[in-house]
């Protein structure tokens, strides 16, 4: 299996543009994250999704940002318009999740974004 | 709310020293995790812990889980430059579809 995949792996864009970020999850699996990193706030979730449902988007900074996952392999994360204060390292994470089974999360190699 | 709280946040260890980090959780959970971070790379899974007294080792790196005292260790044997790295504990339910509460990572560094 090739892990999670996401693309682009780096990102630079001006403020005030669209960014969409993808993520393709593990074959299998049921469970995925979208996480932030920066230096001043750590990692940081923004939203789950379990069987391709959004379970918890109480992470997402405001309604500029926005998250899909119109099937079991592929999400989107788009950030409408994107600001300075954006910028960071956005993760991808997938993982089986079931009622008596559970391991831990495989996750992307990351998109660094820059918003200029 | 589950909380996850690490201890220290930033090491900084001899090359051939030991050393444990701590990590403790707010409320009972189900499964708790280790991942190791290098800089500028993701995150990768260490260690999966399922049970109360449940060890696992690899290499240098030695994780333990004590439920009752909703504590986990991770400890470095003989440390090496290698293992420099930020490493996170997280914990998760079974009842949280798959959502697990991470700490804020501890950053190792070893130096000759």
């Amino acid at each position: 299996d090739a892990g999670v995949i996401q693309s682009p792996r780096h990102e630079v864009t001006e403020m005030g543009q669209e960014v969409t970020l993808r993520c393709k999850p593990i074959s299998g699996h049921n469970s995925l994250f979208w996480y932030r990193q920066t230096m001043m706030r750590g990692l940081e979730l923004l939203i789950y999704f379990n069987n391709n449902v959004p379970i918890d988007d109480s992470g997402m900074p405001e309604d500029r940002f926005s998250a899909k996952m119109p099937n079991a392999s592929f999400s989107t994360l788009k950030i409408q318009p994107s600001e300075p204060r954006d910028s960071a390292v956005y993760f991808c994470a997938s993982s089986f999740s079931g009622t008596t089974l559970r391991y831990g999360y495989t996750f992307g190699s990351g998109t660094r974004l820059t918003v200029v | 709310e589950l909380k996850v709280e690490q201890n220290p946040l930033f090491l900084s260890m001899q090359e051939g020293k030991n050393y444990t980090i701590y990590c403790n959780y707010s409320t009972t959970s189900d499964r708790l995790y280790w991942y190791r971070q290098d800089p500028g790379k993701s995150l990768e899974s260490l260690f999966v812990l399922l049970s109360n007294g449940a060890v696992k080792q690899e290499g240098r790196l030695m994780a333990s889980l004590d439920t009752k005292a909703r504590l986990s260790t991770l400890h470095i044997t003989a440390a090496v430059h290698d293992l420099s790295a930020t490493y996170f504990c997280a914990v998760d339910r079974l009842t949280n579809a798959g959502k697990s509460t991470f700490g804020d990572g501890t950053t190792l560094t070893v130096k000759p």
